[in-house]
């Protein structure tokens, strides 16, 4: 069966501070993506980064990283030096276009609510 | 702006009707996904269209149903709607399978 776990419901911190989303996956196959999307209050949700399986490098973005790690199936994503305008829900997702009748739809996490304080 | 649009924005309606909810795709975009988020059971994939035929459903009810147009625009459509409906429905659109989607901003769906 496919899944994707996110653990922590709600994080909040204090701006400048480095946080950590945990996000744990679950798949048989050997070819699958992983994704992380950002849903502020606004709604919409916001596409952050895709990796493949076979690209295990860790990738920076500005403020943002991603380490992935196929040992411990997970992909976290660490935002250094918080800011206000990082709060929102942040979902990591799975699409295994091996899977099934899979078409490479997405199987989210349930999300993790980010409040970043002044 | 992802480039994929989304109407209407707002839908508020009764239990028993009917409602069309419209996409459009990002410009080349072959794929169009929808998905539903509601409270209870977070996001979750409802049914995939590629280049006009359907490719994969996943929890769809059979009062729902969806179809993607030449011009690649899709519709859900959602009958003999039940309060447990009321829900933000997203369209997403990818060039190809298994390639990254595009959420559009979504239509929140309110069953009273």
């Amino acid at each position: 069966a496919q899944k994707v776990t996110q653990a922590q419901t709600e994080i909040s911190v204090v701006e400048k501070e480095d946080v950590t989303l945990d996000c744990v996956y679950e798949t048989r196959d050997t070819t699958y993506y992983l994704f992380w999307y950002k849903q502020p209050p606004s709604g919409e949700l916001v596409f952050l980064i895709r990796r493949n399986s076979f690209d295990e490098q860790n990738e920076i973005s500005g403020r943002y990283s991603w380490n992935f790690q196929k040992s411990t199936s997970s992909f976290n994503f660490t935002i250094t030096a918080s800011q206000v305008v990082d709060s929102a829900v942040y979902f990591c997702a799975l699409s295994d276009p091996n899977y099934g009748g899979s078409q490479g739809n997405l199987i989210f996490g349930k999300g993790t609510k980010l409040s970043v304080k002044p | 702006d992802s480039g994929v649009t989304q109407t209407p924005k707002h839908l508020i309606t009764a239990t028993g009707q009917r409602v069309t909810l419209r996409c459009s795709p990002r410009s080349g975009d072959l794929s169009v996904y929808w998905y539903q988020q509601s409270l209870d059971q977070g996001l979750q994939f409802l049914i995939q269209y590629y280049n006009g035929e359907e490719r994969a459903k996943g929890n769809i009810l059979e009062r729902f149903s969806a179809q993607q147009f030449p011009d690649l625009h899709s519709e859900l459509n959602l009958s003999s709607l039940e309060l447990g409906d009321s829900a933000l429905y997203f369209c997403a659109s990818s060039v190809a399978v298994a390639e990254t989607q595009y959420f559009g901003p979504g239509t929140r769906l309110l069953v009273l």
